[in-house]
């Protein structure tokens, strides 16, 4: 079975870039989420998805970050204007039940 | 006060040594609690779930106590293969997973 896929692996922008990373879930996983993981840090949440509706967004900055997921299945997530302290891995992970996430193997944006 | 807290290490052992790592979460309202690994510059993956009645898995012991809030993780006869970050990860009824630090563990030969 296919993992969750995302790209690109890597991105270096300067500071007020704008960037979009993609992902496309396991099929058939009706959750999708994007987290940022900063260097040392444990991942943490900026949105969730079910299906093509928002489930929590509550720790986006949505004045720089947005998300969608049209259809359902792939999202794109992307930072306008990027800042330094966006850098970090922007994991997406899908799921078929809350039990489980399977994670892909990240975007790692650094901002000069 | 951090939702979950997790001592950083390093926890840097010898092989077959025994090690433990704790976690404390602060929303007693939690529902599930897991561990997940992480290796170096990988994604994170479900090690094992957590239950108040403990849970094996081989070498691997999880246990909860939702009366102290607290969660440990116990590996025994330790393999180099098990250095990574272990991940303490705890969900609320209809959130996502709430993630620790991480604790780091180097195992030596």
């Amino acid at each position: 079975e296919a993992g969750v896929a995302q790209s690109p692996r890597y991105k270096i922008i300067e500071k007020r870039q704008s960037v979009a990373f993609w992902c496309n879930p396991i099929s058939g996983h009706a959750t999708l989420y994007w987290y940022q993981q900063i260097l040392g840090q444990g991942p943490k949440l900026l949105i969730q998805f079910q299906n093509n509706g928002v489930v929590d967004d509550s720790q986006l900055p949505k004045d720089r970050f947005s998300a969608e997921r049209l259809k359902g299945v792939d999202s794109t997530l992307k930072i306008q204007p990027a800042k330094l302290e966006d850098s970090a891995v922007y994991l997406c992970a899908s799921s078929a039940t809350p039990v489980e996430q399977f994670f892909g193997p990240g975007t790692r944006l650094t901002v000069l | 006060r951090k939702e979950v807290e997790q001592d950083p290490g390093p926890f840097n052992v010898p092989e077959g040594a025994t090690v433990a790592f704790n976690c404390t979460y602060s929303n007693s309202a939690s529902q599930s609690f897991f561990w997940y690994r992480q290796d170096c510059r990988k994604e994170p993956k479900l090690l094992m779930s957590v239950y108040s009645s403990g849970n094996e898995d081989g070498r691997f012991t999880a246990q909860l106590n939702r009366a102290s809030q607290y969660i440990s993780l116990l590996i025994r006869d330790s393999k180099l293969s098990d250095s990574a970050t272990y991940l303490c990860v705890v969900i609320m009824a209809g959130t996502a997973l709430i993630f620790g630090k991480g604790t780091t563990l180097s195992v030596s030969s």
